[in-house]
């Protein structure tokens, strides 16, 4: 059973970069496509950062210029890093696996998600 | 990017109620279209995925259809653990994309 758990600092303040981390257990991170998704207090949910077949990289082309995302093997995980943050980056942020092809896709599974407030 | 509208935004049933929710699309996908159930306070579960392919270990009262612009998530006898928010996401085009949501309610 694959399970995914999110970690980061909670409170980062305006200006600065908010790094997450998504520890995967139960599964390789080599073996599947990753996702950061979040979900802004009223707000539909977003995908910001992929991760395909480790070396890929995609990202939202809203935030392209303040995000990456990167895949440590070593570690089984899977990070975000978005820079210069506002008050409207505050959200709940989820990673999850992304399984299927052109056609079938979709992000079968989640972490419970880590909030995450952008306040001086 | 690709946007996704859901009527009704909120929806009042009781439980063994045939519930449907509508996805639309605005322009075609296919059926590049999956479905998930979120409760409050949890991440989206799975429900759906090609628009009418049940996850694995979803009830069978839930199914799917639709292609092109249009979809619907149909739950034939809503149960106690259904009241929740519903979301649809289209993965025909990059980004991914999710509508704004459909709350089941009491």
């Amino acid at each position: 059973q694959v399970q995914l758990q999110e970690s980061g600092p909670g409170l980062v303040k305006p200006s600065e970069t908010l790094s997450l981390t998504c520890t995967i257990s139960g599964g390789s991170v080599r073996s599947y496509n990753w996702v950061w998704i979040r979900q802004s207090p009223g707000k539909r949910l977003e995908c910001l950062g992929f991760a395909y077949d480790i070396d890929n990289t995609n990202f939202s082309p809203s935030l392209k210029s303040r995000v990456s995302t990167s895949v440590d093997e070593s570690a089984n995980q899977f990070s975000l890093k978005l820079t210069s943050v506002t008050a409207a980056d505050t959200a709940l942020y989820f990673c999850a696996r992304i399984k299927g092809t052109t056609g079938t896709t979709r992000f079968d599974y989640w972490g419970q998600g880590t909030p995450v407030t952008v306040s001086s | 990017d690709i946007q996704l509208t859901q009527s009704p935004s909120f929806l009042s049933a009781s439980v063994g109620d045939r519930v449907t929710i509508t996805c639309r699309a605005s322009q075609g996908i296919n059926t590049d279209l999956a479905w998930y159930q979120q409760k409050p306070g949890k991440a989206p579960e799975l429900l759906l995925f090609a628009a009418s392919t049940l996850q694995r270990g979803v009830p069978s009262r839930f199914s799917g259809s639709g292609s092109g612009t249009e979809f619907t998530l149909t739950i034939t006898s809503l149960q106690p653990e259904d009241f929740a928010t519903f979301y649809c996401q289209q993965v025909n085009s990059f980004p991914p994309t999710f509508g704004p949501g459909t709350t089941v309610d009491v």
